[in-house]
C-alpha cells in the first residue's frame, strides 16, 4: 500500500529539548516536504527536498532543520523547540517534476506540543 | 500575505444539494490548482486538480471551475453526501520555471453536510 508514514503521531515536549519527527514514503517519490498547519493559517511549507541531498527552505523554515540522506526518508529536526512551534505537522511526497497531475500524498500528521 | 484565500471558514448544506467551495488567489504565476480534503486526525488527501490552461475539470460528483481573469476557482460537489463532511483546502502551484512541486495552501473551509 502506497503511504507516507510519520512518527510519532503525538508528542509533548519541553522547551529546548531537541526532537526529530520522522517521515518515510514507499512510493519512490523524489519530492518530499514538511508543512505545519495552524488555525487560520492553513498549511505552510517548512522545508522541501527535490531528491537525496537536495533540500531548500519553504515559507517558514526558522527553527527547523531537515536532511535527505535516503530517498525514502525526510526527517524534521527541531534543535531547540519553542512554544510557538506547537502545531500540527504534515509530511508529503510526490513525483518530480510534474507538469500535469501534481498531487502530493500526505502523512497522517504529528501533533506537537511544546511547553 | 495570503496568496491563496478561502474566505468562508465553514459551509453547511443539506444532503443531496450542491456544495460550492470558493477560493481566490493573487499570484498570476500559479499554473496548477488542486483541492484537498481532510478528515479529522488524518492527513489531507488529493481530490481534484485543474491546469491553468483549462477552465473546468470534472471527476464524478466533483467539478472544479477556474476563472483566471477573476483569479477565482470553485469546487462543486453534486450531490452532497454526509461523507463529504470535511475540511477542504485549495492549493496552488507557482510556476517558477524550475522543477519544483511547491504548493501554497489556503486556510481551508469546513463543509458540513446535514442528513
Amino acid at each position: 500500500e502506497a503511504q507516507v508514514t510519520q512518527n510519532p503521531r503525538y508528542l509533548i515536549t519541553v522547551t529546548g529539548k531537541k526532537l526529530t519527527v520522522t517521515c518515510s514514503q514507499n512510493m519512490n517519490h523524489e519530492y518530499m516536504s514538511w508543512y505545519r498547519q495552524d488555525p487560520g493559517l492553513g498549511l505552510r511549507q517548512i522545508y522541501y527536498s527535490m531528491n537525496v541531498e537536495v533540500t531548500d527552505k519553504g515559507d517558514v523554515p526558522e527553527g527547523y532543520k531537515v536532511s535527505r540522506k535516503e530517498k525514502r526518508n525526510f526527517p524534521l529536526i527541531l534543535e531547540s523547540p519553542s512554544p510557538n512551534q506547537t502545531s500540527l505537522y504534515f509530511c508529503a511526497s510526490s513525483y518530480l517534476p510534474i507538469p500535469g497531475g501534481t498531487e502530493a500524498f500526505f502523512g497522517q500528521g504529528t501533533r506537537l506540543t511544546v511547553v | 500575505d495570503q496568496q491563496v484565500k478561502q474566505n468562508s471558514p465553514s459551509l453547511s448544506v443539506q444532503e443531496g444539494r450542491i456544495s460550492i467551495l470558493n477560493c481566490d488567489y493573487t499570484n498570476s504565476m500559479f499554473d496548477y490548482f488542486l483541492w484537498y480534503k481532510k478528515y479529522p486526525a488524518e492527513g489531507p488527501t488529493f481530490l481534484i486538480s485543474i491546469s491553468s490552461i483549462k477552465d473546468k475539470n470534472e471527476d464524478g460528483r466533483f467539478t472544479v471551475f477556474l476563472n483566471k481573469s477573476a483569479k477565482h476557482l470553485s469546487l462543486h460537489i453534486v450531490p452532497s453526501q454526509p461523507g463529504d463532511s470535511a475540511v477542504y483546502f485549495c492549493a496552488a502551484r507557482p510556476d517558477y520555471g524550475g522543477a519544483t512541486n511547491k504548493l501554497i495552501f489556503g486556510t481551508g473551509t469546513l463543509l458540513a453536510v446535514q442528513p
